[in-house]
């Protein structure tokens, strides 16, 4: 089954609003990093964040190993945020591979 | 410092034609990934080198796709033969332990389409 899930799978959102991405993983991870990807476009690092909390920008995640999850908080959003946002997590062991969710598509309107 | 670098951006194939998809990692990485991605599936590994060395690859890709390093700057993924289900965005990451942190960059991605 999938091993990392996110939620909710699509959020919209009026310009301004806060936005709060939930992942949950299955195994004890490792690594975890949220990417943002735009239609089209590649996937783009935005927080790389195994264990606590780290800031960049209107940009926060929170990671709770221990309860296997991470949040991505957005705030003041902005039209330019919308795209889809995906969690991955690395596990421990010898494999150095991300594996992923299937994202959180934000839209944020004017 | 040159991110992720891959060609083609995008690549159109007729079935059961060879395709070779580059990668450059970032300068200094030892870790290289192969992933693809679909609507349906999502993002899946399909191959994972370390120092150059074949560390894993995806077992339901192994029939068709191979990927090779032959030097740390480079890296191919070829495609024989092409099936319309192949048709997905390729990327290639790469990433650097640094005191077991470990994390990944993208390249742009290649669209294949195979017709």
């Amino acid at each position: 089954g999938q091993q990392v899930q996110q939620s909710p799978a699509s959020l919209v959102l009026q310009e301004g609003e806060n936005a709060e991405l939930q992942c949950n993983f299955s195994s004890t991870a490792t690594q975890l990093q949220w990417f943002y990807q735009r239609p089209g476009g590649s996937l783009v690092s935005l927080l790389y964040n195994p264990s606590g909390t780290k800031h960049t920008g209107r940009l926060t995640s929170t990671t709770v190993t221990k309860e296997r999850r991470s949040s991505l908080h957005i705030s003041s959003s902005q039209i330019t945020d919308s795209g889809t946002y995906f969690c991955a997590m690395g596990i421990t062991g010898n494999t150095r591979k991300l594996i992923f969710g299937l994202g959180t598509t934000l839209q944020v309107q004017p | 410092d040159a991110g992720v670098t891959q060609t083609p951006r995008h690549e159109v194939a007729e079935k059961g034609q060879t395709i070779i998809l580059k990668c450059e990692p970032v300068s200094g990485h030892n870790d290289l990934f192969w992933y693809r991605q679909t609507k349906i599936q999502g993002l899946e590994l399909l191959s994972y080198f370390r120092s150059k060395s074949l560390m894993e690859d995806g077992g339901a890709f192994k029939d068709r796709f191979k990927a090779e390093m032959l030097n740390s700057s480079f890296s191919t993924l070829k495609i024989q033969p092409t099936e319309p289900k192949d048709s997905a965005v390729y990327l290639c990451a790469s990433s650097h332990d640094r005191g077991g942190l470990r994390e990944q960059y993208f390249g742009p991605g290649t669209r294949l389409t195979v017709l």
